[in-house]
């Protein structure tokens, strides 16, 4: 069974520019949610997508933005990049049973966007 | 809000001594806590899965444990070896939202 997989793994981006990243989470998973990894700040929630519908959001500006598609495939943009954007980005995907028992997150390999 | 934290930050051990990592939770309501390892500049490996009523998981050499009263986790890793040098972290996740709340982690050498 293939993981959660996350491309570009690498991105070089200039201020200014916006990026989109994108998500592919295990066959059958319909959660997929984004973090934010740096140095300082650890690990981040961004937001988190099931069946096409925001339905969590961290506190992160209205720069950074997503979406689900229906196969759960998600993407994330972030408008406007500044430097303090520069930090490994990853998605992980859940099982996410109707009566609403959370299983266990898988993460992808993560992409690492770097702002110059 | 959720606050977790892992002490200490860094340590290093002997190849073949167990290694002890600990996690505490501000929150104890808590839906269940997940272990999971990170290689250098690499994504999230998930380790072991705890649930709320669960008071331990064991996996091979990983074993984990749970006091949620006292907001508390310990990672177990018997007979460390090189292959375990990674950070480890742990995240927590309330009931009702699948948002992970996480650690900074514990960064670890296992010396050869």
């Amino acid at each position: 069974k293939a993981g959660v997989t996350q491309t570009p793994r690498y991105l070089i981006k200039t201020r200014g520019q916006q990026v989109t990243l994108s998500c592919s989470p295990i066959s059958g998973h319909r959660s997929v949610s984004w973090y934010q990894q740096t140095p300082g700040q650890g690990l981040q929630f961004l937001f988190e997508y099931f069946s096409e519908t925001q339905r969590n959001k961290g506190n992160f500006p209205g720069r950074f933005s997503g979406r689900q598609f229906s196969n759960s495939r998600s993407e994330m943009n972030v408008s406007t990049l500044e430097l303090g954007d520069s930090a490994l980005y990853l998605c992980a995907s859940s099982l996410d049973l109707d009566r609403g028992w959370y299983n266990e997150q898988f993460f992808g390999p993560g992409t690492r966007l770097t702002v110059l | 809000k959720q606050e977790v934290t892992q002490i200490p930050a860094a340590l290093s051990v002997p190849e073949g001594e167990n290694l002890v990592l600990n996690c505490s939770f501000t929150d104890s309501a808590i839906y269940n806590l997940q272990w999971f390892r990170q290689d250098p500049g690499k994504g999230l490996t998930s380790l072991l899965l705890i649930q709320s009523s669960q008071r331990e998981q064991t996996s091979g050499r990983l074993n984990a444990s749970l006091d949620k009263s006292s907001g508390r986790s310990t990672l177990y890793i018997a007979a460390s070896q090189p292959g375990d040098s990674a950070t480890y972290l742990c995240a927590v996740r309330r009931y009702g939202n699948n948002r992970l709340a996480f650690g900074k982690g514990n960064q670890v050498v296992v010396i050869p």
